[in-house]
C-alpha cells in the first residue's frame, strides 16, 4: 500500500508491561511524527524525526517513553511499564521534509488499552 | 503552551443544513490546518492556510483565516450525510512549524 502503516492496530496489554509500537511511513518521506490521540480529544504531539535523529521529542510526557528510526524509514515507539493512564491511540504521520506548509499523512493508528 | 479552542464540541443537523466550525488560539499561528477524521482511521488534510484573511473553499466547505492569524472558521452548506465525521484544526506556531497542536475537535452528525 501506498499510505502510512501502522502495526498492530490494537494492543491490549497489563500495568506494568513493556509494548512497542511500529510505524511504516510513505515510501521516501523524510519526516515522521508521533500522536497520541484520547477518547474525545485531539491528537497531542509527542515527537518528531527528520530522517533518523529526533528532532523534537517536547511531547514525551516522561521517560517511560521513547522512540527510536534507526534507517530513516521505520520508526517504533516503545513504553516502557505502562500504566492505565497511556491508554489511547497512537497515532503516525509522515511528510517529504518538514516546515508549516508540508502536508502530513496519518497512519489509522494503534489503540493501546493497558488493563 | 498554545492552546486551541474548537466549538461547538458536538453538533447534529438535518440534511441540507449550513453550519460554521470555529478554532480560536491566544497565539499567532504561522499556519493552520483543518482535517476531518473518522472512526477508525488518522486525520485527513482538508485545507492549509497560511496568510491572514485568507479564504478558501473546498466544494460546499469554506474555510477562513482570521487577519491576525489567530482564529479560522469551517463553513458548510447544505451538509449531507457524509459528512458525518471529526473535524480538526491543527496549528502550527513560530519556532515549531513542523510540531501540530490540535484542537479538540467537533465532532458533527447529519442526518437525513
Amino acid at each position: 500500500g501506498a499510505g502510512v502503516s501502522q502495526t498492530p492496530s490494537n494492543k491490549v496489554t497489563e500495568k506494568g508491561k513493556y509494548v512497542e509500537l511500529r510505524c511504516d511511513p510513505i515510501s521516501g518521506h523524510t519526516a515522521l511524527y508521533w500522536y497520541r490521540q484520547s477518547l474525545g480529544q485531539g491528537p497531542e504531539f509527542l515527537i518528531y524525526f527528520q530522517g533518523t535523529g529526533a528532532a523534537d521529542d517536547s511531547g514525551l510526557p516522561n521517560d517511560r517513553f521513547f522512540a527510536v528510526r534507526p534507517e530513516g524509514s521505520v520508526s517504533t515507539l516503545k513504553i516502557q511499564r505502562t500504566e492505565r493512564g497511556d491508554s489511547a491511540v497512537y497515532l503516525c504521520a509522515s511528510s517529504l521534509g518538514s516546515g508549516r506548509s508540508r502536508e502530513q499523512f496519518f497512519g489509522p493508528g494503534t489503540r493501546l488499552t493497558v488493563l | 503552551t498554545q492552546l486551541l479552542e474548537q466549538s461547538p464540541q458536538f453538533l447534529s443537523i438535518q440534511e441540507g443544513e449550513n453550519l460554521t466550525v470555529y478554532c480560536n488560539s491566544s497565539s499567532v499561528f504561522s499556519s493552520l490546518q483543518w482535517y476531518r477524521q473518522e472512526p477508525g482511521e488518522g486525520p485527513v488534510l482538508l485545507v492549509t492556510v497560511v496568510t491572514g484573511g485568507e479564504v478558501k473553499k473546498l466544494k460546499r466547505l469554506t474555510f477562513q483565516f482570521g487577519d491576525a492569524r489567530k482564529d479560522s472558521s469551517l463553513h458548510i452548506t447544505a451538509a449531507q450525510p457524509g459528512d458525518t465525521g471529526l473535524y480538526l484544526c491543527a496549528g502550527s506556531f513560530t519556532g515549531t512549524a513542523s510540531k501540530l497542536t490540535f484542537g479538540t475537535g467537533t465532532r458533527l452528525q447529519v442526518t437525513l
